[in-house]
């Protein structure tokens, strides 16, 4: 069964520096999503991503988030300056599509923990 | 607002015990529904979904949910637990393009 794919598994960094989190969704998915898990606590939408568009974003996603496709395969979320409330794991996901019926289940990645020391 | 509750943080069970964890959302549209599976240090997994049709659903492993349109509820069951169920559960519900999680329960099986 298709899946979709984060690296790294594990990123540590300073505080300040920059990360870039990588995700290969399913192939044919159009819809992508990176969410959020801090340690002990609830996953958390961040944002959406469509057509090389973001659809809708939370809060939490300021503007030392960034999304992006670079490819035609992969979908980054970058942390400019990173913070030490950063720390997380980071779930991507994707779906075909984001309405409400049953191709639009949304499919998580394995996550990428982020630590920010 | 648009949210989801879990009852229960924690659960402590025996093996071959049964299990319900309760949850309940709050979404003016329409639903689809969902619980997830988090295994100790591996990722989310889909256990069932509701998106229309019969209320009760099943899923993978010997789960199933129901979903109560009246209750706002859709609470998650297994006739007998394993210790191999011992993870964290997550409610959620699709809000068109994001999905909302509940806080977890966090279930452990004792053999």
């Amino acid at each position: 069964e298709p899946e979709v794919t984060q690296t790294p598994s594990h990123q540590v960094t300073q505080m300040g520096q920059e990360v870039i989190l990588r995700c290969v969704p399913i192939s044919n998915h159009l819809y992508f999503y990176w969410y959020r898990q801090i340690l002990g606590q609830k996953v958390e939408f961040l944002v959406s991503f469509y057509n090389n568009e973001i659809s809708e974003k939370s809060e939490i996603f300021d503007d030392q988030f960034s999304v992006e496709r670079p490819d035609g395969s992969n979908f980054t979320l970058k942390i400019r300056s990173t913070k030490l409330e950063d720390s997380a794991m980071y779930f991507c996901a994707s779906s075909e599509s984001p309405g409400q019926g049953v191709r639009d289940t949304q499919y998580f990645g394995p996550g990428t923990r982020l630590t920010v020391l | 607002a648009q949210s989801v509750s879990q009852h229960n943080h924690h659960v402590i069970l025996s093996e071959a015990a049964s299990l319900e964890l309760g949850c309940n959302y709050s979404y003016g549209g329409t639903v689809n529904l969902f619980w997830y599976v988090q295994y100790p240090g591996q990722h989310l997994q889909l256990l069932l979904k509701y998106f229309s049709g019969d209320p009760l659903v099943k899923g993978i492993k010997g789960f199933e949910a129901e979903f109560i349109k009246s209750k706002f509820s859709f609470n998650l069951r297994k006739p007998s637990v394993q210790w191999s169920d011992t993870a964290e559960y997550f409610c959620a519900v699709n809000a068109g393009f994001k999905t909302i999680f509940g806080a977890g329960t966090r279930l452990f099986v004792k053999a």
